[in-house]
């Protein structure tokens, strides 16, 4: 069955630190793995990762895909406290689509 | 260019109503899914909708049902509440579609609370 599996499920830190944001997957005809932040109500959209080895990157957030061991990592450098949120992984297969459960950011000041 | 618009914001029922949420997806998207956000499940998804036709479909009872109208605008049908579909129930539009990489863009939601 697919499935999509985040880790951690939540994490504290403070500003200034580095987070690393885990996402492994296992998706039937996988296409592609997008990020999503997501701070009150509506996820907005960070990253659609399509290939392997390549790394997006947006400010001080950056996300790579390793499409041979099925997982996908989100960094996040230099926290602010507006990074706070839920960040959550969707692995889209050639007929479904699979959100983790999500990883619960707080950054203190 | 106005973003996914989802009515009611919040709405409180009673177990054995039914309730109908409404979605209006970003204008020229044409595909518009619905989703079920509780604190211990996730992210779940209900279903797709794509020019008028239901294209997919998560493992939700029958009791959960939509649709999609000519204007892409879209509803979704709960009958028979139980109380443990008190959840944020989350819309999403896209260009063309699950699995066809292409980004999804959520309207705010709509909590529902069943007593």
């Amino acid at each position: 069955e697919d499935k999509v599996v985040q880790s951690p499920l939540s994490l504290v830190v403070h500003e200034g630190d580095t987070v690393t944001l885990n996402c492994s997957y296992e998706v039937t005809n996988f296409r592609s793995l997008l990020w999503y932040k997501q701070e009150k109500k509506a996820p907005t959209f960070l990253f659609m990762l399509t290939s392997s080895g390549i790394e997006k990157k947006s400010g001080r957030l950056s996300s790579i895909l390793d499409k041979k061991e099925l997982f996908s990592i989100l960094n996040i450098t230099a926290t602010q406290t507006g990074d706070s949120a839920i960040y959550l992984c969707d692995a889209m297969g050639e007929n479904d689509m699979r959100f983790g459960a999500g990883t619960r950011l707080t950054v203190k000041p | 260019k106005a973003g996914v618009t989802q009515t009611p914001r919040y709405l409180i029922k009673t177990r054995g109503q039914q309730v109908t949420l409404s979605c209006s997806p970003i204008s020229g998207h044409r595909s518009v899914s619905w989703y079920q956000q509780t604190p211990g499940q996730g992210l779940q998804f209900l279903f797709e909708y794509f020019s008028e036709t239901q294209r997919n479909k998560g493992n939700f009872p029958g009791r959960f049902s939509g649709r999609q109208f000519s204007n892409s605008r879209s509803e979704m049908n709960v009958s028979t509440l139980e109380l443990g579909d008190s959840a944020l129930y989350l819309c999403a539009s896209s260009l063309q579609g699950q699995g066809i990489n292409s980004p999804l863009h959520f309207g705010n939601g709509t909590r529902l609370t069943v007593t």
